[in-house]
């Protein structure tokens, strides 16, 4: 119930392509899907976000889709740039307090 | 500003050792959080303080993990009799308030090995 199941695992994409990372959850209460951008090193950085009353939300090149029927929601990097190399993780919480239940990850490599 | 910050960024311990992370939030931020983050995963959910207190603690994975934050800024987290299994990254967020969508800011995080 509490998961959030991520995919694919890793993802190589030239660049000026569109990359494309799905996640699913099975909790209704889930309420706040957030993308999260990790660089080795680094603490994960937060992306762009949605609430469920939307169905797409766009900032920049990136892109989250909605499916509040099906349980998904899929983020879309679009003119991808070796800059966007990176761990993508999805996440959801509830209102019910903020904790961040994370997918499993997405190693993204944009090559040159 | 200064974001959240970490230390020790790594720490090397023995088997049944006692060890203490400590995370400095962003100013003004009343919640914190500590997730876990081995390798290869995402973060997993350890324990969110709202203020002073332990609003959810359900992550901690035993009794040898405590975590305190005593004036509702500076956190740390306490692991008694290290296991090899508690190798990983523990990471701290902090948000302006706990719950709906303020955003969590993650520090570094701390690297901790238990040989």
């Amino acid at each position: 119930q509490q998961q959030v199941k991520q995919s694919p695992q890793s993802l190589i994409v030239q660049k000026g392509g569109i990359s494309i990372i799905n996640c699913a959850y099975e909790n209704t209460a889930f309420d706040y899907f957030p993308w999260y951008q990790q660089f080795p090193g680094k603490g994960p950085a937060l992306l762009i976000a949605i609430r469920p009353d939307v169905s797409e939300k766009k900032e920049g090149r990136f892109t989250i889709s909605f499916n509040k029927s099906a349980k998904q929601f899929s983020l879309h990097i679009m003119d991808s740039q070796p800059g966007d190399s990176a761990t993508y993780f999805c996440a959801a919480s509830s209102n019910q307090g903020g904790k961040l239940i994370f997918g499993q990850g997405t190693e993204l490599s944009v090559k040159p | 500003g200064a974001g959240v910050s970490q230390t020790p960024s790594n720490k090397v311990t023995e088997k049944g050792k006692y060890v203490e992370l400590r995370c400095d939030p962003i100013s003004g931020h009343t919640a914190l959080y500590w997730y876990r983050q081995s390798l290869g995963q995402g973060p997993e959910f350890l324990i969110y303080f709202q203020g002073t207190g332990a609003a959810d603690d359900s992550g901690l994975p035993n009794d040898r993990f405590f975590a305190v934050r005593p004036e509702g800024s500076v956190s740390t987290l306490k692991i008694q009799r290290t296991e090899r299994g508690d190798s990983a990254v523990y990471l701290c967020a902090s948000s302006r308030r706990a719950g709906g969508t303020d955003t969590q800011y993650f520090g570094p995080g701390t690297r901790l090995t238990v040989l």
